[in-house]
């Protein structure tokens, strides 16, 4: 079982430049979550979906779009990108109810000069 | 806005020591509550989900959760030095929703 998988691991951008973080599970989860980890902030949501054809806004989705392609891939756009979106950005799972906690994709590293 | 605060640390034990790792929430209609470790330039890693008032016991580690008070904690005994790693404290939101503490760093020496 591969879990979550995310790509790239590691990306540099220019400002301005846009790209697509690709996220895959297969838990068969209908909930998909987007974080971006910043030091001394946290985790903190960007977007999430709740099950195939749906997504909404979390806590700092400014400057970012989403896409819930199947059940399986859930991924993120950045489509003009800014030296305040360098971060470490997680994609994560969860089975259905909220008692199971969240499984986690090993990262994207991104920085925008 | 609904918040989770966590001791940001370092937290310094001895090895074999026992760790306590604390957490308070402000929403009181929060339901599940978990415990990530992470490791240095890694994804968090689930460890403990706790969601009754109480102690719930697994190997070395222990969650307590108080509802009244608002409190979650994490014990560790025997701390070994690759426990050295930052500990998250989740819990749920609104929906599916988990909401994050900014991490407690954790370091057991040798």
């Amino acid at each position: 079982n591969a879990g979550v998988t995310q790509t790239p691991k590691f990306q540099v951008l220019k400002t301005g430049q846009s790209m697509t973080l690709q996220c895959a599970q297969d838990m068969n989860h209908n909930s998909m979550y987007w974080y971006r980890q910043d030091p001394g902030m946290g985790l903190r949501l960007i977007y999430y979906s709740a099950s195939e054809g749906t997504t909404d806004k979390g806590e700092v989705p400014n400057g970012y779009n989403v896409s819930r392609l199947n059940k399986r891939e859930f991924s993120l756009r950045l489509e003009s990108a800014a030296p305040s979106q360098t971060s470490v950005y997680f994609c994560a799972s969860m089975k259905d109810g909220a008692n199971y906690g969240y499984t986690f994709g090993s990262g994207t590293r991104l920085t925008v000069v | 806005q609904k918040e989770v605060e966590q001791n940001s640390g370092p937290l310094s034990v001895p090895e074999g020591a026992i760790a306590s790792l604390n957490c308070t929430y402000s929403d009181r209609g929060s339901q599940s509550f978990f415990w990530y470790r992470q490791y240095s330039g890694k994804s968090p890693e689930l460890i403990m989900s706790i969601y009754s008032n109480g102690d719930k016991e697994d190997g070395r580690f222990t969650a307590q959760l108080n509802k009244a008070s608002q409190y979650v904690s994490l014990l560790i005994r025997d701390s070994q030095p690759s426990d050295s790693a930052t500990y998250l404290c989740a819990v749920t939101g609104g929906g599916n929703k988990l909401t994050f503490g900014t991490g407690t760093q954790l370091k057991v020496e040798l």
